[in-house]
């Protein structure tokens, strides 16, 4: 059974820092990973899709990471600021069940002034 | 476009009621779905659908009902909640019928059951 985890479940920053998420996952077997942002109280908004045969995206400050043979995938954030504040959510499509996203718990970062 | 919209935004209910939560996508997206969320746990997929006149359950289906009947409706019906289906719902679109293209979530229902 696919399970994604999420280190750290919390991470509170200066404003400027760059910084990296952790998502791992426990099954290669995907079709792709998808990075989420989550506002308290709002809806996911999708920041990034990698492909299963892609080994990088980026979006501005944004560039996420996939190493699918050992079930690894980071977000950095460079030069961070308060608006990055939020929940980051990582989701696996897998191969088995593929109708639906496997996802982790979250990250929750606090960007300070 | 609206994108993905849900209605209500919040909802209380009480044991054994039942009631409809709605979902509406105005991007002709052939792919519907909705998750649940609770704390300390990721989403998990309630149903789908791949278009319209298809649906098929999910990974915790049990007390819920969906229908699509339209491209743009997908809602979720709980026939006789229960205080363990009080979570966050939220429906998500997108393009092709495979899911596996980028998906766009709507804001969410919140849901309590006393």
């Amino acid at each position: 059974k696919q399970e994604v985890t999420q280190i750290p479940a919390a991470l509170s920053v200066p404003e400027g820092e760059n910084l990296v998420l952790n998502c791992s996952f426990t099954d290669s077997a995907i079709y792709n990973l998808q990075w989420f942002r989550q506002d308290p109280g709002k809806g996911l908004t999708s920041l990034l899709l990698i492909q299963s045969s892609q080994r990088e995206q980026t979006s501005g400050r944004l560039n996420a990471s996939l190493d699918k043979s050992s079930g690894r995938s980071t977000l950095y954030i460079a030069a961070s600021q308060p608006g990055d504040s939020a929940t980051y959510l990582c989701a696996v499509r897998p191969h088995t069940g593929f109708q639906k996203l496997v996802f982790g718990t979250g990250t929750r970062l606090l960007v300070s002034p | 476009n609206a994108g993905v919209t849900q209605t209500p935004k919040f909802q209380v209910l009480k044991t054994g009621q039942s009631m409809t939560l709605q979902c509406a996508q105005d991007m002709n997206h052939e792919y519907m779905s909705w998750y649940r969320q609770d704390p300390g746990m990721g989403l998990r997929l309630i149903h789908y659908s791949v278009g319209a006149g298809i649906t098929d359950q999910g990974e915790v289906p049990n007390g819920y009902n969906v229908s699509r009947s339209t491209t743009e409706d997908f809602p979720l019906r709980l026939l006789s909640a229960a205080p363990s289906q009080t979570s966050v719902y939220f429906c998500a679109s997108s393009y092709e019928a495979t899911g596996l293209e980028t998906q766009y979530f709507g804001p969410g229902t919140r849901l309590l059951v006393l």
